[in-house]
């Protein structure tokens, strides 16, 4: 199936470290989500992005929506232990309804 | 107001049986989207339902097949299961409009044995 290209894969980072990752489409997409995964739960809503350009914030998390519309990007500052977990990008394209969801980003924080 | 509810959380399953998965979406959602999720593959989209009617489909057999139901619950089923259906399956609702954000259950771990 069609999967978005999220990188890094996985990383350890220290806890106290900011992290950076990406989500790449070959594709335009009119709507990128950000999503956290626990271990044994569904994935969680971080944010939501709507227009090229847009940059959000949720508390220690911020988001953007790339200029190109083929890209996003999601940092974390100063992070913790409990920000472990894999971290999920979704795209959608005008019209269809259907998010593609990118490979995941494991996150490990060694305290 | 209460998430997405899916149930059971656990089913383990023989191949060859058939089996159903219930989702229950966030009160005032019209919209409820499957998924499939393994190791191998990552997310992978089932199909969505949106007032009772299946809006979209991914490319999965025929032996997966959904409804949704006048309040807005939603079933799967699987049948002639295999040893491959073995996964954890999401389901997520959202109002339906545009680019809505999806919510997701927490899922139902299925064995296939």
């Amino acid at each position: 199936g069609q999967q978005l290209n999220q990188s890094p894969q996985s990383m350890f980072i220290q806890e106290g470290e900011d992290v950076s990752m990406n989500c790449t489409s070959s594709s335009i997409f009119n709507t990128w989500l950000w999503y956290k995964q626990d271990p044994g739960e569904g994935p969680v809503l971080l944010i939501a992005l709507y227009k090229a350009g847009e940059l959000t914030s949720n508390g220690r998390l911020t988001a953007q929506f790339g200029i190109t519309r083929k890209d996003s990007f999601l940092n974390i500052s100063a992070s913790i232990p409990s920000d472990v977990g894999i971290y999920f990008c979704a795209g959608s394209t005008s019209g269809t309804y259907k998010y593609i969801f990118g490979t995941g980003t494991r996150l490990k924080v060694l305290a | 107001k209460a998430g997405v509810t899916q149930t059971p959380r656990y089913l383990i399953k023989t191949r060859g049986q058939q089996v159903t998965l219930s989702c229950s979406p966030i009160s005032g959602h019209r919209s409820v989207s499957w998924y499939q999720q393994t190791p191998g593959q990552g997310l992978q989209f089932l199909f969505e339902y949106f007032s009772e009617t299946q809006r979209n489909k991914g490319n999965f057999p025929g032996r997966f097949s959904g409804r949704q139901f006048s309040n807005s619950r939603s079933e799967m089923n699987v049948s002639t299961l295999e040893l491959g259906d073995s996964a954890l399956y999401l389901c997520a609702s959202r109002n339906g409009t545009g680019g809505s954000p999806l919510h997701f259950g927490n899922g139902t771990r299925l064995t296939v044995t």
